[in-house]
């Protein structure tokens, strides 16, 4: 299993431009969402997915959409890039049967907004 | 708002036991308590989770206080690849997400 996969790694936008991050699992995890983390910052919750077809916001939406018409993809797309969207941001899924309900990560996209 | 309360920072030395609190006086009783790690500007990463009872996997023990208010992450022999921010979480398991605090920045020292 790859587990979770994001792409890209590093990007550079400029205000105003548009983009979508990646996200894909091959666990045949129902739950996956999106964090972002600014530096020396925990993570903060931007879109959720509980299923394919199902998405909820997080603490911070806005700025950012988010579809879920597979159930191992979950694209982000920022619909037009601000420099306060700088930061890191992490995929994670989990499956929801019953378990501990663990999350596994991806290894983050490090976007910048100049 | 995160619903737990850990110190900012701990020094541990190498070999020795590593002791992390949290605070989670609100805790309801469905909700669960999640230990996660993230080492340098890695993914997070599972460490343990726990109801009421102690716990110990291949990682880390913990151990909840009878009132459930408080709990422990215990690393038996704390490593240099340690060193990383512990998160303290409380959750009911399911589809509820994930709810970040700023944790506790752990450093293991030779």
């Amino acid at each position: 299993n790859a587990g979770v996969t994001q792409t890209p790694k590093f990007q550079v936008l400029k205000t105003g431009q548009s983009m979508t991050l990646q996200c894909a699992q091959d666990m045949n995890h129902e739950y996956m969402s999106w964090y972002r983390q600014d530096p020396g910052m925990g993570l903060r919750l931007i879109h959720y997915s509980v299923g394919a077809g199902i998405t909820d916001q997080g603490e911070v939406p806005n700025g950012y959409n988010v579809s879920r018409s597979t159930t191992e993809d979950f694209p982000l797309r920022l619909l037009s890039a601000a420099p306060s969207q700088t930061s890191v941001y992490f995929c994670a899924s989990s499956y929801l049967g019953t378990g501990k309900h663990e999350q596994y990560f991806g290894p983050g996209t490090r976007l910048t907004v100049t | 708002d995160a619903k737990t309360t850990q110190p900012p920072s701990m020094d541990c030395a190498e070999g020795r036991a590593a002791n992390l609190p949290c605070n989670h006086s609100t805790i309801s009783g469905n909700e669960y308590v999640y230990w996660y790690r993230q080492i340098h500007s890695q993914g997070p990463q599972y460490i343990i989770h726990g109801l009421k009872n102690n716990e110990t996997n291949e990682m880390a023990s913990l151990i909840i206080t009878e009132d459930r208010k408080s709990s422990t992450l215990i690393l038996p022999h704390a490593t240099l690849r340690d060193t990383a921010v512990y998160y303290c979480i409380v959750r009911v398991v399911g589809n509820t997400p994930l709810v970040f605090g700023k944790g506790t920045r752990l450093s293991v020292i030779a």
